[in-house]
């Protein structure tokens, strides 16, 4: 079992770029989400699917956050455009209704 | 003054002690609630998990107690070892129905530093 996989490990890009982080979930889990973690706030849950449908993106910071799941073994995060206060490690977690199974997330730095 | 970040709360252990790690959730609904080990550059990863129908729960090393009442969990780890050095969080969930799985909010987390 491959786990979690998240691409790329670090991102280095300038203020107004456009980032976007990829997640492979545990292959037949149903449930997918993405946290932010910073010093500031600690783990943030942003955004979460069930069966590929989002279920609440409340924590999505703001417009310029989007994720996708257009399939069961695929999901996107794009931040557009991205900005410093943006950078973070970036987790994307996956689970078949109980334990949450982490990537090792993307280490986003914003110039 | 200036925030400069989250300050966790740490746990000094020397080797061999057993180490006990707090954690206070919020909703008194959530009825799943997991312990989750963090080593520095990677993601979390699970140690153990208890349901709100039971108020412990043992692993290898570790025990998780659940005391509704007051809305605490804690983690204890028997004979600490180097090896767990990281910061230990607690998360909760409520399920939103039978087929799907709320939010896992998690707690700000403990940093235990294991010393020889």
């Amino acid at each position: 079992d491959a786990g979690v996989i998240q691409s790329p490990r670090h991102e280095v890009t300038e203020m107004g770029q456009e980032v976007t982080l990829r997640c492979k979930p545990i292959s037949g889990h149903n449930s997918l989400f993405w946290y932010r973690q910073t010093m500031m706030r600690g783990l943030e849950l942003l955004i979460y699917f069930n069966n590929n449908v989002p279920i609440d993106d409340s924590g999505m910071p703001e417009d310029r956050f989007s994720a996708k799941m257009p399939n069961a073994s695929f999901s996107t995060l794009k931040i557009q455009p991205s900005e410093p206060r943006d950078s973070a490690v970036y987790f994307c977690a996956s689970s078949l209704g109980e334990k949450l199974f982490f990537g090792s997330g993307t280490q986003l730095s914003v110039l | 003054g200036e925030s400069v970040g989250l300050h966790l709360p740490t746990l000094s252990v020397q080797e061999g002690d057993n180490s006990i790690i707090n954690c206070a959730y919020s909703n008194s609904a959530s009825d799943y609630f997991i312990w989750y080990k963090q080593e520095s550059g990677k993601g979390p990863q699970f140690i153990i998990d208890i349901r709100s129908n039971m108020d412990k729960r043992q692993g290898q090393r570790v025990t998780v107690l659940l005391n509704k009442t007051v809305k605490h969990l804690s983690l204890q780890i028997a004979a600490t070892q180097p090896g767990d050095s990281a910061v230990y969080f607690c998360a909760e969930n409520m399920p939103l129905t039978t087929d799907s799985w709320g939010k896992f909010q998690f707690g700000a987390g403990t940093q235990v530093v294991v010393t020889p």
